[in-house]
């Protein structure tokens, strides 16, 4: 049972432009929700979260949007850089819960 | 550099045995959890402690185990190991025993059963 779904294996953005990266979850008790972000030989790292009384949560380029009627958010990456390329996951749990659901990852190309 | 130790980084081995996988946690961090990235998946829980209790539990088969020592290091035991057991190993720590703050995660050890 796939909680969170990431349903674009890949996206390729050319630089300067807007990456967008989706996420959709079926779990309604969800309510804390993160984004991370990995590059190859390395640990997941954290990017940016948002907790289910927001529905926009900016800092920096990287601005997470939550759309809870759609069990929905995305992430956008204004400008895309080169060093933007990477594995991203999406995240969601219960807050006060001790576990993470994560979703399959996006990799996402920025091309030059 | 998240501060989280993995060790080993690679381990090859064949079916049937049993491997130790280690993490040393951020320092000042308490909570330890442990996912499975398999290929082209994403991560999946496996365990979580919090000084040196087992906090919660996730999809981790009987045939695997862990434990967090006084120290605070944790380590996963996999055993009668198979094919389908080859995967990326993530340990992650964090300061409070709830994913309310982001896990700092460690480079993994990308087991290759045999």
């Amino acid at each position: 049972d796939q909680q969170v779904k990431q349903n674009s294996p890949s996206l390729s953005v050319q630089e300067g432009r807007i990456s967008i990266l989706n996420c959709d979850y079926t779990n309604s008790m969800f309510d804390y929700f993160l984004w991370y972000k990995k590059y190859p030989a390395e640990g997941p790292t954290f990017l940016i979260s948002i907790s289910s009384i927001k529905d926009k949560n900016e800092d920096g380029r990287f601005t997470v949007f939550l759309n809870k009627s759609a069990k929905h958010l995305s992430l956008h990456i204004v400008p895309s850089q080169p060093g933007d390329s990477a594995v991203y996951f999406c995240a969601a749990s219960i807050q006060g819960a001790q576990k993470l659901v994560f979703g399959q990852g996006t990799r996402l190309t920025i091309n030059p | 550099d998240s501060g989280v130790t993995q060790t080993p980084k690679h381990l090859i081995t064949a079916t049937g045995q049993r491997v130790t996988l280690r993490c040393s946690p951020r320092s000042g961090d308490l909570s330890v959890y442990w996912y499975q990235q398999s290929l082209d998946q994403g991560l999946q829980f496996l365990i979580q402690y919090y000084n040196g209790e087992e906090r919660a539990k996730g999809n981790i088969l009987e045939r695997f185990s862990a434990q967090q020592f006084p120290d605070l290091h944790s380590e996963l035991n996999l055993s009668s190991l198979e094919l389908g057991d080859s995967a990326l190993y993530f340990c992650a720590s964090s300061g409070q025993g709830t994913t309310n703050s982001p896990l700092h995660f460690g480079n993994g050890t990308r087991l290759t059963v045999t």
